[in-house]
């Protein structure tokens, strides 16, 4: 069964890059799909980050392009988020999600749990 | 981008009744519409992809419907374990994007 799996700091102070990690186990990333990040500020929507192909192409959220990279480590079975120069509007919990087996690359089927990541000096 | 606006925000409704949220895209996306349910402190969960399709194992009193810009997602009878909130999203365009959610509560 697939699991994705956030990990990195709870903390980041502002104007820093937040740094998350997803690893994922039950299949390999380089097999295919979009891999994608959702963040969610506490008590508000979910936004979609961006998403990344086993290959390494992407896509991202144009309001959050100019400060986003995700990259894919096919060797550790793992993908990850780079987001710089944060604020207080970062704050939020952050997801990994996968497509469900054979779905088209928006439709998120396993979800990470979330990882809380809170801005703030 | 592609605008989700989702209405209405928050519902009250009894026990068996039929609940209906709908969602609207500023452009046509054709099926391309997903729903989730999200319950507190947990990640969303699929219930309903390409805007009509089940997914396995959701009870069939969940559906969806339309195609274009306008969607629904009904409840057909609410029951206590559907206490959540839930969201629309679009994936025509590949900057995907949610709508702003209905949280369901019991009346």
């Amino acid at each position: 069964q697939v699991q994705l799996q956030e990990s990195g700091p709870g903390l980041v102070k502002p104007s820093e890059t937040l740094s998350l990690t997803c690893a994922v186990s039950g299949y390999s990333i380089s097999s295919g799909y979009y891999w994608g990040w959702i963040r969610q500020p506490p008590g508000k929507g979910l936004e979609w980050i961006g998403s990344i192909y086993h290959s390494g192409s992407t896509y991202y959220n144009p309001s959050l392009k100019s400060r986003v990279t995700i990259s894919v480590d096919t060797s550790k079975n793992q993908f990850s988020l780079k987001l710089s120069s944060v604020t207080a509007a970062d704050t939020a919990v952050y997801y990994c999600a996968r497509p469900g087996d054979g779905y088209s690359h928006g439709i998120f089927d396993y979800w990470g749990q979330g990882t809380l990541v809170t801005v703030s000096s | 981008d592609i605008q989700m606006t989702q209405s209405p925000s928050s519902l009250s409704a009894s026990v068996g009744d039929r609940v209906t949220i709908t969602c609207q895209a500023s452009q046509d996306i054709s099926n391309y519409l997903n729903w989730y349910q999200q319950k507190p402190g947990k990640a969303p969960k699929l219930l309903i992809y390409d805007a009509s399709n089940l997914e396995t194992g959701v009870p069939s009193r969940f559906s969806g419907s339309g195609s274009g810009t306008d969607f629904t997602f009904t409840i057909s009878s609410l029951q206590p374990e559907d206490i959540a909130t839930y969201y629309c999203q679009q994936y025509d365009n590949p900057a995907l994007t949610f709508g702003g959610g209905t949280k369901v509560e019991i009346k």
